[in-house]
């Protein structure tokens, strides 16, 4: 049972360069989430998907776009790289909306020159 | 002043001995509270959540919730080498929508 599967698990970009990262998970959650963590700040949530065909911003969503492809994936879409968007991404589902119970993925970690 | 807030730590404790870990929330309206547990390198694992007032424990984990004074702790008895980890306070309000993480506190349990 592979759980929440992110790709890719390391990426370096230029400034203004773009990319998706990807999310699938195989426990039929229909809540999906987007995270950054950076050193001291914890984990932020960038964007979520309450259920499939929904989403929403969280609290850092400036510089991202999601999709909900369907109820299995979720991608987040850096559209034009910054400096600032250097850190470690987790995507996390869960079953309910609204809960604190979520699975996350392995991580995929971004720097970006 | 930040909503969840947590001692960063590093926080060391012998082999054995009982850890005491700790959480302050801002927002009076908060209802339920997790704790999750991140290996170095690794992604953030459930491993307690708790929703009234009181003790809950699981296992050599007990998690402590007291709405009134707004904080949450995590006592792990018998602490071993390998729960040598980041803990990460989360908060959850349900008209938020979002679950609020604390910064975490690096626990080290020494041989």
């Amino acid at each position: 049972n592979a759980g929440v599967t992110q790709t890719p698990k390391f990426q370096v970009l230029k400034t203004g360069q773009s990319m998706t990262l990807q999310c699938a998970q195989d426990m039929n959650h229909n809540s999906m989430y987007w995270y950054r963590q950076d050193p001291g700040m914890g984990l932020r949530l960038i964007y979520y998907s309450a259920s499939e065909g929904t989403t929403d911003k969280g609290e850092v969503p400036n510089g991202y776009n999601v999709s909900r492809l369907n109820k299995r994936e979720f991608s987040l879409r850096l559209e034009s790289a910054a400096p600032s968007q250097t850190s470690v991404y987790f995507c996390a589902s869960s079953e309910l909306k609204w809960t604190g119970e979520l699975f996350f993925g392995e991580g995929s970690r971004l720097t970006v020159l | 002043q930040k909503e969840v807030e947590q001692n960063s730590g590093p926080l060391s404790v012998p082999e054995g001995a009982i850890a005491s870990l700790n959480c302050t929330y801002s927002d009076r309206v908060s209802q339920s509270f997790f704790w999750y547990r991140q290996y170095s390198g690794k992604s953030p694992e459930l491993i307690m959540s708790i929703y009234s007032n009181g003790d809950k424990e699981d296992g050599r984990f007990t998690a402590q919730l007291n709405k009134a004074s707004q904080y949450v702790s995590l006592l792990i008895r018998d602490s071993q080498p390998s729960d040598s980890a980041t803990y990460l306070c989360a908060v959850s309000v349900r008209s938020a929508r979002q679950l609020t993480f604390g910064s975490g506190t690096q626990l080290t349990v020494l041989p």
